[in-house]
Formats: structure tokens, C-alpha cells, sequence
């Protein structure tokens, strides 16, 4: 069973410019959910996917967007980068949407 | 806003000892509860989960109470091991889907 894969593993973007994060999710989950985890913080909950559809948002502004494809793989986008979006960015999946999340290693995004 | 949170930043425990970690919820309204741990350089990992209409649940080595009435969640490590020392978070299921995360504790297991 291959768990939940993400990449880059590690990204250095300039403010202004934008960043596509890829996620594939374990085998049999239908549901993606994507966090930010600050250095020293929790992970903070970004939105979440369901069958290609956005089914719950945090507290985070439209530029952060998403998509979930047909084989229930992720991407998180990011427009207009500002130093405050460096972070780790966490990608989970889960076989339902209220079950333990199972989470990949992350990306590492540093903004300059 | 309502949120989780954590008694202890941090906790340092003799090998072979038992470890309690603490979390504080605000939200009545949960109704699913998640401990993970993460270690260093890699994501959250599940440990163990409870559902409102339980008190207690016990997995191995690992134990999680909750007490509704003072809105408390904790963790239990039985024997807590060197390979034990990561953050622990504790997380309650928002209506929106938002698994909402504390701030986490860092177990620190000395020899």
C-alpha cells in the first residue's frame, strides 16, 4: 500500500510569484485535505477535497486555491507569494471525509 | 474564535516511565478527536482516535480519555520509549471538515 506522496520536497519561490504543490493520495482515499504548518505551530487546515469537489475552507485567502483530479491526486496552488506563506505545506488523505487523516511528508516552500 | 490547545509545551520523561499529555478544547460542539505525532522532518502521523459518546479508548501502549464535562482531552504513553521523543498534537473535527490542531507538546524521553 503506498501512502500519501508529495512534491516537491523542498521549493524556494520570490514574492510575487506563484507555486503549484502536487499530492498523490493512498490508494482507496477519496478525500484530500491540504494544511500550512508554520515553524513551532499545529498544522492549520487549508480546505479540503471530496471527489473533486471543495467541501470545507479554513481561514485562508483566495489566492490559495486547489484542485483534486479523477484519480483523487491534488495540487495546492498559490498566487502572488508573500514571505508569510513560507511553510511547510501538508497534504492528507482519508478513505471518508470525518476519519484520521493520513499525511505525506510535505513540501517545504521558503519565500524570498 | 473556539480552538485547541495544549497545558505543557513541553515534557520530559525517564525511559520506562509512564507519559500523560494534555489538551484543552473549547468547541461543545466536537464530536471526534485525534492524537498524532510527528517527528522530525516528516508529516503528522496517527496515533490514536475518540468519538464523543466515549470516555475512554485504548490502543497498545497508547491510551486516550476524554472528559466532556471540562472539555479535556489526554494521552497516555504506557512505557515510553526513546523512539517515543517527537510533537504530539491533539485535533477536534470542525464543522467545515477542519481538523482544527493544537500547538502541540514536545515528548523529550531520556535514557
Amino acid at each position: 500500500e503506498t501512502g500519501v506522496t508529495q512534491s516537491p520536497t523542498h521549493l524556494i519561490k520570490t514574492r510575487g510569484q506563484q507555486v503549484t504543490l502536487r499530492c498523490s493520495s493512498q490508494s482507496g482515499h477519496n478525500t484530500v485535505s491540504w494544511y500550512q504548518q508554520a515553524l513551532g505551530q499545529g498544522p492549520q487546515f487549508i480546505f479540503q477535497y471530496y471527489r473533486e469537489e471543495e467541501n470545507g475552507r479554513g481561514n485562508f485567502p483566495p489566492r490559495f486555491s486547489g484542485l483534486q483530479f479523477p484519480n483523487y491526486s491534488s495540487e495546492l496552488n498559490v498566487n502572488a507569494l508573500e514571505l508569510d506563506d513560507s511553510a511547510l505545506y501538508l497534504c492528507a488523505s482519508s478513505p471518508t471525509v470525518v476519519s484520521p487523516l493520513h499525511f505525506g511528508n510535505g513540501t517545504r516552500l521558503t519565500v524570498t | 474564535g473556539e480552538s485547541v490547545g495544549l497545558h505543557l509545551p513541553t515534557l520530559s520523561v525517564q525511559e520506562g516511565d509512564n507519559s500523560i499529555i494534555n489538551c484543552a478544547y473549547s468547541n461543545s460542539a466536537s464530536d471526534y478527536f485525534i492524537w498524532y505525532k510527528q517527528e522530525s522532518g516528516k508529516g503528522p502521523q496517527f496515533i490514536i482516535d475518540i468519538r464523543s459518546n466515549m470516555d475512554k479508548r485504548q490502543g497498545q501502549r497508547v491510551t486516550v480519555l476524554l472528559n466532556k464535562t471540562v472539555k479535556h482531552l489526554s494521552l497516555q504513553i504506557a512505557a515510553t520509549q526513546p523512539g517515543d521523543s517527537a510533537v504530539y498534537f491533539c485535533a477536534e473535527n470542525q464543522d467545515n471538515n477542519d481538523m482544527r490542531f493544537g500547538a502541540g507538546t514536545r515528548l523529550t524521553v531520556k535514557p
